[in-house]
C-alpha cells in the first residue's frame, strides 16, 4: 500500500514569514495528489490537487500555492503567511496502481503567530 | 455539483450499542466508497471500502451501499469508547484528469462508557 510522508508534524511561524510543506509518496506511481486544510472541529477543505507533474488545480483562492516537481512529490508554499493560514494541513494521494482510495500523511499542525 | 453529505452529529451511543453513520452522494455514476476514522488531532485512516451494492463486513464494522438510493452507511457493532472519533465518508467519482475524491464533513461519534 501507499505511504505518505509529510513533514514537519508541527510548525509555528510568524505572520509574514514564508512556508514550505513537503509531501512525498511511496508505493505507487502517477498518483493524484491533494492538499487539504482542516480547521479545528471542521471538515476537510480541498486547497489544491494535482493529476501529474507540473499540473496544479486550485480550489480556493488564497495566498498559498502548490507545486509538483516530481511524480511523487507535492509541495505547499506561501510567500507571506497570514493568521488565517493556521490549521491542520493534510497531504493525500489517490490513484496509481489502480487504487482509488485516499491515503493521508500524518498532517502538519501550523500555527501562525 | 458533486457533493457528499453527512449528518455532523454529534452522535452519542452507549458502550456495546450499534452506531449507525449515514452518507448520501450526488453523482449516480460513482463506483468507489470509503469510510475514514479520524481521531482528534490525527489524520484520517481508512477503515472500510465498498464498491458493490449490499453489505461488506470487517470485524465489528459493516459498510452498506445502495447505489440506486445514492446512500452508503457504516454500522459499528458492540461500540467501544475507543471508537469515539469523527467518521468521514468519501466517494470517488471517477473523473479522469480532475479531482475525483469528495469527502463529507464528517460525523462525530461519542461512545459513552
Amino acid at each position: 500500500s501507499q505511504t505518505i510522508h509529510q513533514w514537519p508534524a508541527t510548525l509555528v511561524q510568524p505572520v509574514g514569514s514564508p512556508l514550505s510543506l513537503e509531501c512525498t509518496v511511496e508505493g505507487t506511481s502517477n498518483p493524484n495528489l491533494y492538499w487539504y486544510r482542516q480547521a479545528a472541529g471542521r471538515g476537510l477543505q480541498l486547497l489544491f490537487y494535482s493529476v501529474g507533474i507540473g499540473q496544479i488545480s486550485s480550489e480556493v483562492p488564497q495566498n498559498l500555492s502548490a507545486s509538483r516537481p516530481q511524480d511523487r512529490q507535492f509541495i505547499l508554499s506561501s510567500k507571506k503567511l497570514l493568521l488565517s493560514d493556521s490549521g491542520f494541513y493534510l497531504c493525500a494521494s489517490t490513484g496509481g496502481s489502480g487504487r482509488s482510495e485516499a491515503f493521508f500523511g500524518q498532517g502538519t499542525r501550523l500555527t501562525v503567530v | 455539483q458533486k457533493e457528499v453529505e453527512q449528518n455532523s452529529g454529534p452522535l452519542s451511543v452507549p458502550e456495546g450499542a450499534i452506531a449507525s453513520l449515514n452518507c448520501t452522494y450526488s453523482d449516480r455514476g460513482s463506483q468507489s466508497f470509503f469510510w475514514y476514522r479520524q481521531y482528534s488531532g490525527k489524520s484520517p485512516e481508512l477503515i472500510m471500502s465498498i464498491y458493490s451494492n449490499g453489505d461488506k463486513e470487517d470485524g465489528r464494522f459493516t459498510a452498506q451501499l445502495n447505489k440506486a438510493s445514492q446512500y452508503v452507511s457504516l454500522l459499528i457493532r458492540d461500540s467501544q469508547p475507543s471508537d469515539s472519533a469523527t467518521y468521514l465518508c468519501a466517494v470517488n467519482m471517477g473523473q479522469t484528469g480532475a479531482n475525483n475524491l469528495f469527502f463529507g464533513t464528517g460525523t462525530r461519534l461519542t461512545v459513552i462508557p
